[in-house]
């Protein structure tokens, strides 16, 4: 059975650091990854998707990588600001089922 | 602004009401999704349909019926529901079932069971 975790539970950090989060998974055969943000008592916005044949998306400050032999994926955040403040959450997609476990979360502060 | 919409936004109904959710998008998705988020915890998948049938039922217990009626709308009936059952219901849907496009999340609706 698919675990998805995510290290670490919270982060809080100083405006314009560059920072990773980090989501590991224990089966290797997914079909992809997404990472969203989740601020509180809303929805979830999709950040990057990275497909299992991939190594790495780009998106404006945002960076995912990913290791699918050694089941993990990196968010990076270059130059931190307070708006990016919220809950970091990765999604793996089962690779036979298609359906997206979710990791357990990343809550992040950027303090001004 | 998100692509899919929820209604309503906030849900109060006692154990012996009947109420619905409802999902809407336009974006010519055709795979569906209800999921239940408790406070802080991730979400977990209730339901997926796939071109307007039930695809996966993660073995949802059946006081939650779900409903998708077109290729745009997505309902999920509710009955007897217990006071475990608070939660943020969360709708998302994505291109197809098996594609490798992003999922795209609705703000949801928090329901509270008296």
């Amino acid at each position: 059975k698919q675990e998805v975790t995510q290290i670490p539970a919270a982060l809080s950090v100083p405006e314009g650091e560059n920072l990773v989060l980090n989501c590991s998974f224990t089966d290797s055969a997914i079909y992809n990854l997404q990472w969203f943000r989740q601020d509180p008592g809303k929805g979830l916005t999709s950040l990057l998707l990275i497909q299992s044949s991939q190594r790495e998306q780009t998106s404006g400050r945002l960076n995912a990588s990913l290791d699918k032999s050694s089941g993990r994926s990196t968010l990076y955040i270059a130059a931190s600001q307070p708006g990016d403040s919220a809950t970091y959450l990765c999604a793996v997609r089962d690779g036979g089922t298609y359906k997206y476990i979710f990791g357990t979360g990343t809550r992040l502060k950027v303090l001004a | 602004d998100t692509e899919v919409t929820q209604t309503p936004k906030h849900l109060v109904m006692g154990m012996t009401n009947k109420k619905s959710l409802k999902c809407e998008q336009h974006m010519g998705h055709r795979a569906m999704y209800w999921y239940k988020q408790k406070a802080k915890k991730p979400p977990e998948l209730m339901f997926v349909y796939s071109y307007e049938k039930l695809s996966i039922n993660e073995s949802v217990p059946s006081r939650f019926s779900p409903e998708c009626p077109n290729s745009s709308l997505l309902n999920l009936h509710l009955h007897a529901l217990q006071p475990e059952d608070s939660a943020l219901y969360l709708c998302a849907s994505s291109l197809l079932k098996e594609s490798n496009q992003p999922q795209h999340f609705g703000d949801g609706t928090r329901l509270s069971i008296l």
